[in-house]
């Protein structure tokens, strides 16, 4: 099971793309990746998950290395209403610390 | 109605106490997991169950244990309930055919006087 490490915290600029990385490189090779972000003391919600090709919803794109070492979640648009603690996690289901994006106006 | 129930949302409790969190399902999910949030702090696995006669241990079980009495109910039992457990818990879910997201419930916040 691979154990995640991101940056503790990050800025973004209202309107700016977010960049939010994550190094997972004992992942295994049919070990998605999932993300979730948390709302103050909300239950995280789900964002988006991948395994090799890179991947985009309503919410996000989801960029995964050649090698699945690591990805980066991508908020094209931010909003003040993205800032959260993101997280990304491997299929043992086990959050980090995660990492407090603050979106400024 | 939410698809995943935690009760109570709050509670206050003294020492030695015996407290039990209760997890409600209406997702069909066969997973589900409990975790505790420290303040400021990640998540952290306590118990998870594939299903009703599975029960696996995470990275914290001490000083807790668990109860899958259906598939849509696992409970979270203190036995004896210390303040360093004062916390916020999340019951979640997961399936197979969901892509096995987490589903969160809302959360119960312990106090432990």
């Amino acid at each position: 099971d691979a154990k995640t490490t991101q940056p503790p915290s990050m800025d973004c600029a209202e309107g700016r793309a977010a960049n939010l990385p994550c190094n997972h490189s004992t992942i295994s090779g049919n070990e998605y990746v999932y993300w979730y972000r948390q709302i103050h003391s909300q239950g995280p919600q789900y964002i988006i998950h991948g395994l090799k090709n890179n991947e985009t919803n309503e919410m996000a794109s989801l960029i995964i290395t050649e090698d699945r070492k690591s990805s980066t979640l991508i908020l094209p648009h931010a909003t003040l209403r993205d800032t959260a603690v993101y997280y990304c996690i491997g299929r043992d289901m086990r959050f980090g610390a995660g990492t407090r994006l603050t979106v400024k106006p | 109605d939410a698809d995943v129930t935690q009760t109570p949302r709050n509670r206050i409790t003294k020492t030695g106490k015996r407290i039990m969190l209760e997890c409600s399902q209406t997702k069909g999910h066969d997973r589900m997991y409990w975790y505790r949030q420290d303040p400021g702090l990640g998540l952290r696995l306590i118990y998870y169950s594939f299903d009703v006669k599975d029960i696996n241990k995470g990275e914290i079980s001490d000083g807790y244990s668990v109860s899958r009495q259906a598939q849509a109910k696992f409970s979270l039992s203190l036995e004896s309930a210390i303040p360093n457990q004062t916390a916020l818990y999340f019951c979640a879910t997961s399936d197979l055919h969901s892509g096995r997201e987490l589903f969160f419930g809302e959360g119960s916040r312990l106090t432990v006087l």
